[in-house]
């Protein structure tokens, strides 16, 4: 819905290994995007915003955002099997304040 | 952050019939939303709760088939309309804080099942 991609996955790596995600989006007046991290049979919660280019860091996760390119991601360093999970990126619209969802990325972070 | 509270929790429909799920905030917020999500599918953003006017619909959803009600700023209704097999479905709220940051925090999500 409105164009936010991302790769469906699923994408395992080792415990400890850095897990990577992408998404891309194609309004280019998006200025505000979340990664999102999404238990089965949970609820949606909010890991990270960013809103300017470059990298922003939490703890393990780093948000990365490229408006030129159009480009959205999030690393997680030193992956736990507790952050196996789908991981949603999302968009926040320009006018509306609506916020649009990618397909989302499975994680399986392997013991 | 708010807190909010979905009701039903899950139910099972029989087709044809309507069911109203409700959304209570512990806070007043500006925003609210109602997404659905398929299964095994993202999120989908239904439509825009306003207070006190008509609900701003995506493309793809009709206020026939969902209407909505916002009769305050920590309240809002989602009914599906003369369900089917396919509106089987998790249908979440969402609210909009504006704490520095906007954030968009979801409620538990209302599992509906249609027969």
């Amino acid at each position: 819905q409105k164009e936010v991609e991302q790769n469906s996955g699923p994408l395992s790596v080792p415990e400890g290994a850095i897990a990577s995600l992408n998404c891309t989006y194609s309004d280019r007046g998006s200025q505000s995007f979340f990664w999102y991290r999404q238990y089965s049979g949970k609820s949606p919660e909010l890991i990270m915003s960013i809103y300017s280019n470059g990298d922003k860091e939490d703890g393990r996760f780093t948000a990365q955002l490229n408006k030129a390119s159009q480009y959205v991601s999030l690393l997680i360093r030193d992956s736990q099997p507790s952050d196996s999970a789908t991981y949603l990126c999302a968009r926040e619209a320009n006018t509306g304040n609506q916020f649009y969802f990618g397909t989302g990325t499975s994680l399986t972070v392997i013991p | 952050s708010a807190v909010i509270s979905q009701k039903p929790s899950r139910d099972i429909c029989q087709r044809g019939t309507s069911l109203t799920i409700q959304c209570q905030v512990d806070s007043q917020v500006t925003m609210m939303f109602w997404y659905r999500q398929q299964p095994g599918q993202s999120l989908t953003l239904i439509a825009t709760a306003n207070q006190g006017s008509e609900a701003t619909y995506e493309s793809g959803f009709v206020i026939d088939k969902f209407p909505i009600s916002r009769p305050n700023l920590t309240f809002s209704t989602l009914t599906v309309s003369n369900m089917s097999p396919e509106d089987s479905s998790i249908y979440l709220c969402s609210v909009e804080e504006r704490s520095g940051a906007n954030v968009l925090t979801f409620g538990a999500g209302s599992r509906l099942t249609v027969l």
